[in-house]
Protein backbone atom coordinates (compact mmCIF):
# COMPACT_ATOMS: atom_id res chain seq x y z
CA UNK A 1 0.00 0.00 0.00
CA UNK A 2 1.11 3.35 -0.65
CA UNK A 3 1.90 5.74 2.30
CA UNK A 4 3.04 9.13 3.05
CA UNK A 5 5.34 9.84 6.32
CA UNK A 6 5.93 13.17 7.83
CA UNK A 7 8.20 12.62 10.86
CA UNK A 8 8.00 16.18 12.31
CA UNK A 9 5.25 17.81 14.05
CA UNK A 10 6.22 21.03 14.16
CA UNK A 11 9.41 22.85 12.91
CA UNK A 12 10.97 26.34 13.93
CA UNK A 13 13.03 27.75 12.13
CA UNK A 14 14.68 31.49 12.04
CA UNK A 15 13.74 34.11 9.75
CA UNK A 16 16.29 34.17 6.97
CA UNK A 17 17.50 30.59 7.85
CA UNK A 18 16.96 28.00 5.14
CA UNK A 19 14.19 25.28 6.30
CA UNK A 20 13.44 21.73 5.64
CA UNK A 21 10.62 20.01 5.95
CA UNK A 22 10.51 16.07 5.62
CA UNK A 23 8.83 13.89 3.68
CA UNK A 24 9.21 10.13 2.94
CA UNK A 25 6.80 7.68 0.75
CA UNK A 26 6.30 4.26 0.07
CA UNK A 27 5.13 3.62 -3.23
CA UNK A 28 5.18 0.84 -5.89
CA UNK A 29 6.20 1.88 -9.01
CA UNK A 30 6.86 5.27 -9.89
CA UNK A 31 6.01 7.75 -7.39
CA UNK A 32 3.94 11.01 -8.34
CA UNK A 33 4.92 13.28 -5.23
CA UNK A 34 3.74 16.61 -4.60
CA UNK A 35 3.58 19.56 -1.61
CA UNK A 36 1.08 21.66 -0.47
CA UNK A 37 0.71 24.39 1.95
CA UNK A 38 -2.36 24.84 4.16
CA UNK A 39 -3.10 28.24 5.96
CA UNK A 40 -5.70 28.56 8.69
CA UNK A 41 -9.04 27.87 7.88
CA UNK A 42 -8.51 27.80 3.81
CA UNK A 43 -8.05 24.44 1.75
CA UNK A 44 -4.84 23.34 0.40
CA UNK A 45 -2.45 25.55 -1.91
CA UNK A 46 -0.27 23.68 -4.17
CA UNK A 47 3.39 24.47 -4.10
CA UNK A 48 5.25 21.92 -6.24
CA UNK A 49 5.61 18.34 -7.75
CA UNK A 50 7.84 15.31 -8.77
CA UNK A 51 6.70 13.29 -11.64
CA UNK A 52 9.76 12.48 -13.58
CA UNK A 53 13.16 14.02 -14.56
CA UNK A 54 15.63 16.29 -12.45
CA UNK A 55 15.78 15.32 -8.83
CA UNK A 56 15.70 18.84 -7.99
CA UNK A 57 12.19 20.63 -8.34
CA UNK A 58 11.57 23.92 -8.55
CA UNK A 59 7.98 25.37 -7.05
CA UNK A 60 5.79 28.23 -5.99
CA UNK A 61 7.16 31.29 -3.40
CA UNK A 62 10.81 30.01 -3.72
CA UNK A 63 10.12 26.45 -2.42
CA UNK A 64 12.05 23.43 -3.69
CA UNK A 65 12.23 19.90 -3.08
CA UNK A 66 14.49 17.15 -3.75
CA UNK A 67 13.45 14.13 -4.83
CA UNK A 68 15.90 11.16 -3.65
CA UNK A 69 15.01 7.56 -4.61
CA UNK A 70 17.47 5.28 -2.93
CA UNK A 71 16.06 7.29 0.43
CA UNK A 72 12.87 7.05 -0.88
CA UNK A 73 12.49 10.87 0.50
CA UNK A 74 11.07 14.17 -0.81
CA UNK A 75 11.93 17.19 1.78
CA UNK A 76 10.52 20.31 1.52
CA UNK A 77 13.43 23.47 1.36
CA UNK A 78 13.55 26.90 1.33
CA UNK A 79 16.73 28.86 1.09
CA UNK A 80 15.78 32.00 3.31
CA UNK A 81 12.21 31.26 5.30
CA UNK A 82 10.06 34.22 5.77
CA UNK A 83 7.62 34.85 8.77
CA UNK A 84 4.63 34.67 5.94
CA UNK A 85 5.89 30.66 5.35
CA UNK A 86 4.76 30.03 8.71
CA UNK A 87 1.60 27.20 7.81
CA UNK A 88 1.01 23.54 7.80
CA UNK A 89 2.55 21.67 4.71
CA UNK A 90 1.28 18.73 3.41
CA UNK A 91 3.33 15.89 1.28
CA UNK A 92 1.01 13.59 -1.10
CA UNK A 93 1.64 10.61 -3.36
CA UNK A 94 -0.86 9.77 -5.73
CA UNK A 95 -1.45 6.18 -6.93
CA UNK A 96 -2.24 4.28 -9.92
CA UNK A 97 -6.39 5.01 -9.65
CA UNK A 98 -5.37 8.90 -8.63
CA UNK A 99 -6.16 8.23 -5.07
CA UNK A 100 -4.06 10.82 -3.32
CA UNK A 101 -2.32 9.52 -0.14
CA UNK A 102 -1.77 12.53 2.22
CA UNK A 103 0.98 12.74 5.06
CA UNK A 104 -0.65 13.97 8.61
CA UNK A 105 0.91 17.59 8.15
CA UNK A 106 4.38 19.25 9.50
CA UNK A 107 3.45 22.61 11.17
CA UNK A 108 6.24 25.14 10.02
CA UNK A 109 7.08 28.26 12.38
CA UNK A 110 9.48 30.89 11.19
CA UNK A 111 10.61 33.10 14.16
CA UNK A 112 11.29 36.82 13.53
CA UNK B 1 -11.69 32.90 -11.79
CA UNK B 2 -11.42 29.31 -12.12
CA UNK B 3 -11.87 27.17 -9.43
CA UNK B 4 -14.05 25.46 -6.68
CA UNK B 5 -16.67 26.58 -4.71
CA UNK B 6 -17.41 25.01 -0.81
CA UNK B 7 -20.66 26.43 0.82
CA UNK B 8 -21.53 26.78 3.80
CA UNK B 9 -18.45 27.70 5.24
CA UNK B 10 -19.85 27.13 8.90
CA UNK B 11 -22.26 24.70 9.26
CA UNK B 12 -24.03 23.33 12.92
CA UNK B 13 -26.14 19.95 13.03
CA UNK B 14 -28.45 18.65 15.29
CA UNK B 15 -28.47 15.09 17.05
CA UNK B 16 -29.97 12.95 14.21
CA UNK B 17 -29.81 15.20 11.76
CA UNK B 18 -28.75 15.06 7.45
CA UNK B 19 -26.64 17.72 6.37
CA UNK B 20 -25.68 18.45 2.83
CA UNK B 21 -22.30 20.30 1.95
CA UNK B 22 -21.82 21.81 -1.51
CA UNK B 23 -19.05 21.43 -3.85
CA UNK B 24 -19.26 23.08 -7.61
CA UNK B 25 -15.81 23.90 -9.82
CA UNK B 26 -16.06 25.50 -12.78
CA UNK B 27 -12.36 23.65 -13.74
CA UNK B 28 -13.86 21.82 -16.35
CA UNK B 29 -11.76 18.74 -14.01
CA UNK B 30 -13.03 14.92 -14.31
CA UNK B 31 -11.95 13.44 -10.71
CA UNK B 32 -13.47 15.02 -7.48
CA UNK B 33 -12.86 14.35 -3.64
CA UNK B 34 -14.23 14.80 -0.57
CA UNK B 35 -11.82 14.93 2.28
CA UNK B 36 -12.00 15.10 6.19
CA UNK B 37 -9.27 17.01 8.38
CA UNK B 38 -8.72 16.56 12.13
CA UNK B 39 -6.24 18.09 14.12
CA UNK B 40 -3.48 15.99 13.98
CA UNK B 41 -4.63 13.69 11.32
CA UNK B 42 -4.03 15.46 7.82
CA UNK B 43 -6.47 14.56 5.49
CA UNK B 44 -8.59 11.19 5.23
CA UNK B 45 -10.17 10.34 1.83
CA UNK B 46 -14.08 10.13 2.18
CA UNK B 47 -15.21 9.68 -1.52
CA UNK B 48 -14.17 10.36 -4.79
CA UNK B 49 -15.04 10.45 -8.21
CA UNK B 50 -13.73 10.18 -11.67
CA UNK B 51 -16.24 10.63 -14.13
CA UNK B 52 -19.82 11.52 -13.79
CA UNK B 53 -22.79 8.98 -12.31
CA UNK B 54 -20.19 6.87 -10.81
CA UNK B 55 -17.90 7.37 -7.58
CA UNK B 56 -15.72 5.09 -5.23
CA UNK B 57 -15.53 4.75 -1.26
CA UNK B 58 -12.55 6.54 0.51
CA UNK B 59 -10.55 5.09 3.57
CA UNK B 60 -13.56 6.74 5.96
CA UNK B 61 -16.59 6.93 3.81
CA UNK B 62 -18.69 5.36 6.78
CA UNK B 63 -21.45 8.01 7.44
CA UNK B 64 -21.29 9.42 4.69
CA UNK B 65 -22.95 9.67 1.26
CA UNK B 66 -22.35 11.21 -2.09
CA UNK B 67 -24.04 12.04 -6.01
CA UNK B 68 -21.71 12.93 -8.72
CA UNK B 69 -24.84 14.19 -11.37
CA UNK B 70 -23.19 16.72 -13.17
CA UNK B 71 -19.08 17.39 -13.66
CA UNK B 72 -19.02 20.09 -12.10
CA UNK B 73 -20.49 18.94 -8.59
CA UNK B 74 -20.25 16.72 -5.95
CA UNK B 75 -22.32 17.58 -2.83
CA UNK B 76 -21.45 15.59 -0.21
CA UNK B 77 -24.00 14.59 3.03
CA UNK B 78 -22.96 13.76 6.61
CA UNK B 79 -25.72 11.19 7.72
CA UNK B 80 -26.71 10.66 11.26
CA UNK B 81 -25.08 7.61 11.34
CA UNK B 82 -22.14 9.49 11.11
CA UNK B 83 -21.67 9.96 14.64
CA UNK B 84 -18.25 12.30 15.28
CA UNK B 85 -19.24 14.71 12.37
CA UNK B 86 -17.58 17.75 13.90
CA UNK B 87 -14.34 18.19 11.70
CA UNK B 88 -13.21 20.66 7.90
CA UNK B 89 -14.15 18.81 5.20
CA UNK B 90 -12.49 19.91 2.01
CA UNK B 91 -13.45 19.01 -1.76
CA UNK B 92 -11.06 19.41 -4.02
CA UNK B 93 -10.43 18.41 -7.97
CA UNK B 94 -8.02 17.36 -10.73
CA UNK B 95 -7.38 16.19 -14.23
CA UNK B 96 -6.54 12.72 -14.81
CA UNK B 97 -2.29 12.97 -16.00
CA UNK B 98 -0.14 14.20 -13.60
CA UNK B 99 -1.82 17.97 -12.73
CA UNK B 100 -2.32 18.59 -9.09
CA UNK B 101 -5.28 18.73 -7.06
CA UNK B 102 -7.35 22.15 -6.71
CA UNK B 103 -8.93 22.72 -3.49
CA UNK B 104 -11.81 24.71 -1.64
CA UNK B 105 -11.77 26.51 1.58
CA UNK B 106 -13.55 24.59 3.35
CA UNK B 107 -16.81 23.72 5.36
CA UNK B 108 -16.21 23.84 9.58
CA UNK B 109 -18.88 21.04 10.42
CA UNK B 110 -19.71 21.27 14.19
CA UNK B 111 -22.32 19.79 16.43
CA UNK B 112 -25.46 21.42 18.04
Amino acid sequence: AQSVAQPEDQVNVAEGNPLTVKCTYSVSGNPYLFWYVQYPNRGLQFLLKYITGDNLVKGSYGFEAEFNKSQTSFHLKKPSALVSDSALYFCAVRDITYKYIFGTGTRLKVLA
Amino acid sequence: DGGITQSPKYLFRKEGQNVTLSCEQNLNHDAMYWYRQDPGQGLRLIYYSQIVNDFQKGDIAEGYSVSREKKESFPLTVTSAQKNPTAFYLCASSMTGTQPQHFGDGTRLSIL
